[in-house]
């Protein structure tokens, strides 16, 4: 079956750095997304990984090594505002998408 | 980019009662579309996805004829909750083939 895993939970410091790890399992694969979600409202894109190594966007970065099924999504200086889950999703099999459970990260002053 | 528009935000209902949402894709044409239900804190689940023209495809556990899924144009697909529950009460969010995913802003359903 396909799996996708996180951490459920990380707490950072204001203007600090932080990794939010993902590993998966699917049968074939096609790409790698980060998404953000805040409370009650729908995930929005922040990355895309189909190749391996580290993409840059801003104060986000995400990396992605296939041979380890492995990705991780860096935030630097952080914000008050970045305090959301973090869904890591994987396409295979063409347009068939599996999500991670999200990591709820909260950001503290 | 593309956009995906959701409707209604926020269905509050009683139990019996069939609730329909939409999803349409304002500025593309997504013959394939998806939804998702989200319980509190967990993950997005797909339940189905919808074709344009044809029968939609039911994830394992789903049941297709409590949820109804027509996707009769390019631009529009539905899901239909039919006699709803509390235990159908959750956040349905839609999604169209665009890569990455865009997202309705989700349907917050409460069965009371």
């Amino acid at each position: 079956g396909q799996n996708i895993d996180q951490p459920t939970e990380m707490t950072a410091t204001e203007g600090a750095i932080v990794q939010i790890n993902c590993t998966y399992q699917t049968s074939g694969f096609n790409g790698l997304f980060w998404y953000q979600q805040h409370a009650g409202e729908a995930p929005t894109f922040l990355s895309y990984n189909v190749l391996d190594g580290l993409e840059e966007k801003g104060r986000f970065s995400s990396f992605l090594s296939r041979s380890k099924g492995y990705s991780y999504l860096l935030l630097k200086e952080l914000q008050m505002k970045d305090s959301a889950s973090y869904l890591c999703a994987v396409i295979y099999g063409g347009f068939k998408t599996i999500f991670g459970a999200g990591t709820r990260l909260f950001v503290k002053a | 980019g593309a956009v995906v528009s959701q409707h209604p935000s926020w269905v509050i209902c009683k139990s019996g009662t069939s609730v329909k949402i939409e999803c349409r894709s304002l500025d593309f044409q997504a013959t394939t579309m998806f939804w998702y239900r989200q319980f509190p804190k967990q993950s997005l689940m797909l339940m189905a996805t919808s074709n344009e023209g044809s029968k939609a495809t039911y994830e394992q556990g789903v049941e297709k004829d409590k949820f109804l899924i027509n996707h009769a144009s390019l631009t529009l697909s539905t899901l239909t909750v039919t006699s709803a529950h509390p235990e159908d009460s959750s956040f349905y969010i839609c999604s169209a083939n665009s890569q990455p995913q865009h997202f309705g802003d989700g349907t917050r359903l409460s069965i009371l």
